[in-house]
């Protein structure tokens, strides 16, 4: 089966300016998150989407981030305007059924944030 | 909150020498514990899990046992190869429904033949 799909795998953005990520899941996985890690450090969740609806975005910067889960498959999560400190590598998740329980979570590749 | 912390890395080891990465938590109640691994270039995959106190989850030779009483969930492995060479990162998981993954800082494992 395939696994979650992220593009673009790199990106070099400057300050102020925008940018957006992409994720498809595995196929009906139910449950999609995004990840932060930046360089050193595990990753943190900024969301959680079950199918279309956000169960949990009390760690993402609202102000900047904003995120959605369209027909509850692909997701996309944007930063505008993005800071030095976003740089960081932005992970993809998915699991079949909503968190905690058994459900495993299987990562995407990542998406490499380089703000400048 | 609930945390997790592992020892700092590097580690570096020779093939066929003995791994202990040591990793302990603080939580409430009984969350679960796991061990991911992130192979150069790929993404993070889960190595192995354990859900309640005593438990022992095992996988390509490592294993990791969930002690409740020292809070802990170290992650060995008696002999590794260079293809062991990696990220591990330890994880937990409260127990309530919607509960995000909790990562520790992660160490890099180094091993030379």
């Amino acid at each position: 089966e395939a696994g979650v799909a992220q593009s673009p795998r790199y990106k070099i953005i400057e300050k102020r300016q925008s940018v957006a990520f992409w994720c498809n899941p595995i196929s009906g996985h139910a449950t999609l998150y995004w990840y932060q890690q930046i360089l050193g450090q595990g990753p943190k969740l900024l969301i959680q989407f079950q199918n279309n609806g956000v169960v949990d975005d009390s760690q993402l910067p609202k102000d900047r981030f904003s995120a959605e889960r369209l027909k509850g498959v692909d997701s996309t999560l944007k930063i505008q305007p993005a800071k030095l400190e976003d740089s960081a590598v932005y992970l993809c998740a998915s699991s079949k059924g909503p968190a905690g329980g058994e459900n495993e979570q299987f990562f995407g590749p990542g998406t490499r944030l380089t703000v400048l | 909150g609930d945390s997790v912390t592992q020892m700092e890395g590097p580690v570096t080891l020779s093939e066929e020498a003995f791994l202990t990465i040591n990793c302990t938590y603080t939580a409430t109640g009984y969350p679960s514990l796991f061990w991911y691994v992130q192979y150069p270039g790929e993404g993070l995959q889960l190595l192995l899990k354990a859900t309640k106190a005593d438990d022992k989850g095992s996988n390509k030779g490592f294993e990791a046992t969930y002690r409740k009483e020292t809070t802990s969930f170290h992650l060995e492995k008696g002999s590794v190869q260079v293809s062991d060479s990696a990220v591990y990162f330890c994880a937990l998981r409260g127990n309530q429904a919607g509960t995000a993954l909790i990562f520790g800082k992660g160490t890099t494992l180094s091993v030379s033949s």
